[in-house]
């Protein structure tokens, strides 16, 4: 069965913290590996990582994919309390369908 | 551009009734998707669609069907709503042939509310 698991659950740190988020999947036909945040509302995509080692970056925020370990970690680098939010790990998988497999999230509180 | 419109926003149903949720694209693609998430669930995927004409189920499909007679819109019907459906419904659409990194488009979201 195709599942994707995130760790941890939920997590609060202090504005300023380095924060690592875990996924781990295992999936049949991996074609590729999605980071969203999530803040009440629709999620907004963050990165999309195909190939293991190539590091993904976008300010504080940073991502890389290993492939032989079947995980990714998305880095929040100096937290702010804009940071607070889930943040959703994807899979997506061309079976029938080319569906896209969801974590359960990390629920990420950064406080002043 | 409006990408993936979703309607209605909000909706509260008594148990029993019935409602119908759209969801509309303008981006030609190929697949959408009907999820709900509950709270410490993520998104769990209803129903799928692979062209116009097709649907198929997801991993909770049980309370819910989909129709989708054009390519760019995908209906969730819930015909006698229950409690258990109070969630949160996002649409989302996407292709093989999608150009950016953001392979997944979601539309807002419908908060709805059975009593």
């Amino acid at each position: 069965e195709d599942k994707v698991v995130q760790s941890p659950l939920s997590l609060v740190v202090h504005e300023g913290d380095t924060v690592t988020l875990n996924c781990s999947y295992e999936v049949t036909n991996f074609r590729s590996l999605l980071w969203y945040k999530q803040e009440k509302k629709a999620p907004t995509f963050l990165f999309m990582l195909t190939s293991s080692g190539i590091e993904k970056k976008s300010g504080r925020l940073s991502s890389i994919l290993d492939k032989k370990e079947l995980s990714s970690i998305l880095n929040i680098t100096a937290t702010q309390t804009g940071d607070s939010a889930i943040y959703l790990c994807a899979v997506e998988a061309p079976n029938t369908g080319n569906q896209f497999y969801f974590g359960t999230g990390t629920s990420l509180t950064v406080i002043p | 551009n409006a990408g993936v419109t979703q309607t209605p926003k909000f909706r509260v149903l008594k148990t029993g009734q019935s409602m119908t949720l759209l969801c509309a694209q303008d981006m030609n693609h190929e697949y959408m998707y009907w999820y709900r998430q509950d709270p410490g669930m993520g998104l769990r995927l209803i129903h799928y669609s692979v062209g116009e004409g097709t649907t198929a189920k997801g991993e909770v499909p049980d309370g819910y069907n989909v129709s989708r007679l054009k390519k760019q819109n995908f209906l969730l019907g819930l015909e006698s709503a229950a409690p258990s459906q109070t969630s949160v419904y996002f649409c989302a659409s996407s292709s093989d042939r999608a150009a950016t990194n953001e392979k997944l488009f979601f539309g807002s979201g419908t908060q709805l509310s059975v009593l």
